[in-house]
């Protein structure tokens, strides 16, 4: 198994250009979900899904779109970056987040954008 | 909503001493409770979890937690860090309350953990 992917490993873009933010996952996991990394400020979540189809916000979801077409993939869209938006964005997914089965949740390797 | 602190930015411990890293959350329901690492330009690894049953949940590399109902903790220990422990660690909450709705996996600030010589 692959695990968690994330494509690109680094990103630079110009204020106002778009991108999307790719991360798949091989372990059939029902669980998916975007975070940020900033320094001082740990991982914030950005948004979540609990399958396909189904997406949900998190605590800092403006700005970003995603949407969950299939299990094994979660893309997150940068609509129109800004500089707040340079950071390290990690993807990650975990099994059914109901029952009595795991629970944590296995992350990517990030990805590093930076927003000039 | 649910919540998680780590009121301590870093904890610097000598080899060998027992260290811990401290954690308190928020949640209306039953919480489920994880704690991760992260070594520089890696993502996190998962290290433990609290779901229910003992109080005191054993994990990766030593490492155990003791959950606190009453005081909404949920703290981080081993009792002779290494070197090898020095990074970053962050704690996480899960909201079990119930709702047909997902819950959110919320993390707290993180703590850096520098063990020296």
């Amino acid at each position: 198994n692959a695990g968690v992917t994330q494509t690109p490993k680094f990103q630079v873009l110009k204020t106002g250009q778009s991108m999307t933010l790719q991360c798949a996952q091989d372990m059939n996991h029902e669980y998916m979900s975007w975070y940020r990394q900033d320094p001082g400020m740990g991982l914030r979540l950005i948004h979540y899904s609990v399958g396909a189809g189904i997406t949900d916000q998190g605590e800092v979801p403006n700005g970003y779109n995603v949407s969950r077409s299939t299990t094994e993939d979660f893309p997150l869209r940068l609509l129109s970056a800004a500089p707040s938006q340079t950071s390290v964005y990690f993807c990650a997914s975990s099994y059914s987040y109901q029952g009595s089965g795991s629970y944590e949740q296995y992350f990517g390797p990030g990805t590093r954008l930076t927003v000039t | 909503a649910q919540s998680v602190a780590q009121p301590e930015d870093q904890v610097n411990v000598a080899e060998g001493n027992p260290l811990t890293v401290k954690c308190t959350y928020s949640v209306s329901g039953n919480p489920y409770l994880f704690w991760y690492v992260q070594y520089p330009n890696r993502g996190l690894q998962f290290l433990l979890k609290y779901i229910t049953g003992d109080n005191l949940v054993k994990g990766s590399y030593g490492f155990e937690a003791e959950f606190n109902k009453s005081q909404t903790s949920f703290h981080l220990k081993k009792p002779s860090a290494l070197v090898s422990d020095s990074a970053l660690y962050f704690c996480a909450v899960r909201d079990n309350g119930g709702y047909s709705s997902a819950s959110k996996i919320i993390f707290g600030s993180g703590t850096r953990l520098s063990i020296r010589p």
